[in-house]
C-alpha cells in the first residue's frame, strides 16, 4: 500500500515563478518529513526536512508546508530556475517504521526559460 | 567530506544468479539503509543496519541480505535472482544518535539488470 502519495507525475512551470508540489501521506505515525530532488543518472539528494511539531520550514528558495489535520505537505520553489528541473520525491518516517523513509512516486519538474 | 560511493555502478546477471552491491557510507554516519526503486517508481525500503546488525526491514524476502562492516560500509546481497529484482539500488547513510531522526544521504545507486 502506497502510503505517501504524490498524485502529479509531472508539473512545467515558466522559470521566475513559483512551483508548488504536493504530497499527501496516510500513516498518522508519520512525524517526520523530506523532500528530495534526483537527476538522472544520480541518487537522490536531500533538499529539506520538516518535523511534525511543526507547519513551515523554509531554506532559501525552497519552503515546506506542512498540514498534519489534511496530511498533506507541499513543497513551494521560489524563484523557480531552469537548474531545478528534476524529480522531486515526497518521503515520510516515523519511530515506529524505524525511520525507514516512505517515498512517493515523485514529480517531475520542468521550468522552463 | 566524503559522500555514500557504491560499487558497481552497473551490473548485469540472469535468472538465478547471485550477486553483492557494495556502499561506502559518508564519514561520521553510523547507519546504513539500501532501496530498491523500479523504473516510473519511488524508492522501496529494503533494510536499515546500525551497529552492524539489521534495524529494520521492508517487505523484501529472506533472499534479500545484507551486511554492515565496523567502518560502517555494508552489503546488499541478492540470492536466485528474479528478472523483477531489476532496478535502481540505493544506499543512505545517515547518523541515529540519541533516538533522534536525521536525514539519510544516498548514493548514485547501482543499476541491476537481470535477464
Amino acid at each position: 500500500d502506497q502510503q505517501v502519495k504524490q498524485n502529479s507525475p509531472s508539473l512545467s512551470v515558466q522559470e521566475g515563478r513559483i512551483s508548488i508540489l504536493n504530497c499527501d501521506y496516510t500513516n498518522s505515525m508519520f512525524d517526520y518529513f523530506l523532500w528530495y530532488k534526483k537527476y538522472p543518472a544520480e541518487g537522490p539528494t536531500f533538499l529539506i526536512s520538516i518535523s511534525s511539531i511543526k507547519d513551515k520550514n523554509e531554506d532559501g528558495r525552497f519552503t515546506v508546508f506542512l498540514n498534519k489535520s489534511a496530511k498533506h505537505l507541499s513543497l513551494h520553489i521560489v524563484p523557480s530556475q531552469p537548474g531545478d528541473s528534476a524529480v522531486y520525491f515526497c518521503a515520510a518516517s516515523g519511530s515506529n517504521s524505524g525511520y525507514a523513509l516512505n517515498f512517493g512516486k515523485g514529480t517531475s519538474l520542468l521550468v522552463t526559460p | 567530506e566524503t559522500g555514500v560511493t557504491q560499487s558497481p555502478t552497473h551490473l548485469i546477471k540472469t535468472r538465478g544468479q547471485q550477486v553483492t552491491l557494495r556502499c561506502s557510507s559518508q564519514s561520521g554516519h553510523n547507519t546504513v539503509s539500501w532501496y530498491q526503486q523500479a523504473l516510473g517508481q519511488g524508492p522501496q525500503f529494503i533494510f536499515q543496519y546500525y551497529r552492524e546488525e539489521e534495524n529494520g526491514r521492508g517487505n523484501f524476502p529472506p533472499r534479500f541480505s545484507g551486511l554492515q562492516f565496523p567502518n560502517y560500509s555494508s552489503e546488499l546481497n541478492v540470492n536466485a535472482l528474479e528478472l523483477d529484482d531489476s532496478a535502481l539500488y540505493l544506499c543512505a547513510s545517515s547518523l541515529l544518535a540519541g533516538g533522534q531522526v536525521n536525514e539519510q544521504f544516498f548514493g548514485p545507486g547501482t543499476r541491476l539488470t537481470v535477464l
